[in-house]
């Protein structure tokens, strides 16, 4: 399975944007690009995903790098809800979209 | 979204008893479901996945007889935890995604199994 490579926290102040990168330099062409996020005693909930193309939502955005070694999840205001845990994951049709989760950034917004 | 369910939400029991968990798609039909552990600040970790009608697939490491894991219907599959010990005291979670949207994958809220 591809590996993704996040950093372990971030920290952002309220009502600001954030930006989480996401490293997968051995990406394959079949890998679909996931992110979830987990707030505590809780299971993952869905943010975005995409393929190629930057993606939008009503939770955030997904901007995917030419060469698809990267990513980065933006939130585009961050709030106090927001404080999580943070997963990029690659999914691979062909592989049956098994979903493995690395560690995650932890994400602390401040006041 | 789609929506998973997990009963109990929270389950203690005595060491060498089983304890059982339900995971349920209340509104799609899961040809697939996944069942994730998750200790204490750490990642979740799969461990096995199941197509309706059929065995399930065990990662590595996993003990099959141990977790017994049963995907009878396309909306509900099971995890059995037999003979549980304190060390299976964890937090159990699962997701399910369906034929159609196979590319999306829905959590429950999880499991939290306290053996003493």
């Amino acid at each position: 399975d591809a590996k993704t490579t996040q950093p372990n926290s971030m920290e952002s102040n309220e009502e600001e944007p954030v930006h989480l990168p996401c490293n997968h330099s051995t990406i394959s062409g079949t890998d679909y690009i996931h992110w979830y996020r987990q707030l505590p005693s809780q299971g993952p909930e869905y943010v975005i995903h995409g393929l190629t193309s930057n993606v939008n939502n009503r939770m955030a955005s997904l901007a995917i790098a030419e060469d698809r070694k990267s990513s980065t999840l933006i939130l585009h205001r961050a709030t106090l809800r927001d404080a999580a845990v943070y997963y990029c994951i690659l999914r691979d049709w062909a592989g049956g979209f098994k979903t493995i989760f690395g560690a995650g950034t932890r994400l602390f917004v401040k006041a | 979204g789609a929506v998973v369910s997990q009963h109990p939400s929270r389950v203690i029991c005595k060491s060498g008893t089983s304890v059982k968990i339900e995971c349920r798609s209340l509104d799609f039909q899961a040809t697939t479901m996944f069942w994730y552990r998750q200790f204490p600040k750490q990642s979740l970790m799969l461990m096995a996945t199941s197509n309706e009608g059929s065995k399930a697939t065990y990662e590595q490491g996993v003990e099959k007889d141990k977790f017994l894991i049963n995907h009878a219907s396309l909306t509900l599959s099971t995890l059995t935890v037999t003979s549980a010990h304190p060390e299976d005291s964890s937090f159990y979670i699962c997701s399910a995604s369906s034929l159609a949207g196979a590319n999306e994958q829905f959590f429950g809220p999880g499991t939290r199994l306290t053996v003493l």
